[in-house]
């Protein structure tokens, strides 16, 4: 199974830009991107994803480097409600492999 | 639109007893799934399910089993429950995965589950 690795923390603070890594070496070309968001006392929720290109939505970007071993979410302007755990996990499109492991994800806080 | 319905909210159960978890969508979807999650530990996936009448192991399956006889709703049942399976576990659903235009297959999680074995 490809697996994603990704630091164990962030802190950033409140309005600034956030930058939160995940490596994916033994990604295959058949597999997206996905991040997910957990917030405290919550199920985790569905950010992003992408596959070759980089995305925009309404809640971050995502930045995928060109030979897709490693990808960044973009918060653009952190707040208070941010603050969370961050998955970052790899999806197979053919349905291939269908077993979805999280990992620990990243612990981002924010300071006001 | 409830999306993911996970019931139980809580649950206290001896050490020894039996129970079962149950989760159901009403969004159509094809694939679900199990998660248990500890602190510090992320989520681990305990089984999970790519149709109706299918079902097949995660990371951490011991000590659970699982039924998918409609396909909105998957089961989780601890047969005899140990206190190292207090956890919050949390269902997902999704649909099937597929490329370009057609790709819309993320994840939907339930609120979780909040289980103490005594």
């Amino acid at each position: 199974d490809a697996k994603t690795t990704q630091p164990n923390s962030m802190e950033s603070n409140e309005e600034e830009p956030v930058h939160l890594p995940c490596n994916h070496s033994t990604i295959s070309g058949t597999d997206y991107i996905h991040w997910y968001r957990q917030l405290p006392s919550q199920g985790p929720e569905y950010v992003i994803h992408g596959l070759t290109s980089n995305v925009n939505n309404r809640m971050a970007s995502l930045a995928i480097a060109e030979d897709r071993k490693s990808s960044t979410l973009i918060l653009h302007r952190a707040t208070l409600r941010d603050a969370a755990v961050y998955y970052c996990i790899l999806r197979d499109y053919t349905g291939a492999n269908s077993k979805l492991t999280f990992g620990k994800g990243i612990t981002l806080s924010v300071r006001p | 639109n409830a999306g993911v319905t996970q019931t139980p909210k809580f649950r206290v159960l001896k050490t020894g007893q039996s129970m079962t978890l149950l989760c159901a969508q009403d969004m159509n979807h094809e694939y679900m799934y199990w998660y248990r999650q500890d602190p510090g530990m992320g989520l681990r996936l305990i089984h999970y399910s790519v149709g109706e009448g299918t079902t097949a192991k995660g990371e951490v399956p011991d000590g659970y089993n699982v039924s998918r006889l409609k396909k909105q709703n998957f089961l989780l049942g601890l047969e005899s429950a140990a206190p190292s399976q207090t956890s919050v576990y949390f269902c997902a659903s999704s649909s099937l995965p597929g490329q370009g235009s057609s790709y819309n297959s993320p994840l939907h999680f339930g609120n979780g589950t909040r289980l103490t074995v005594t």
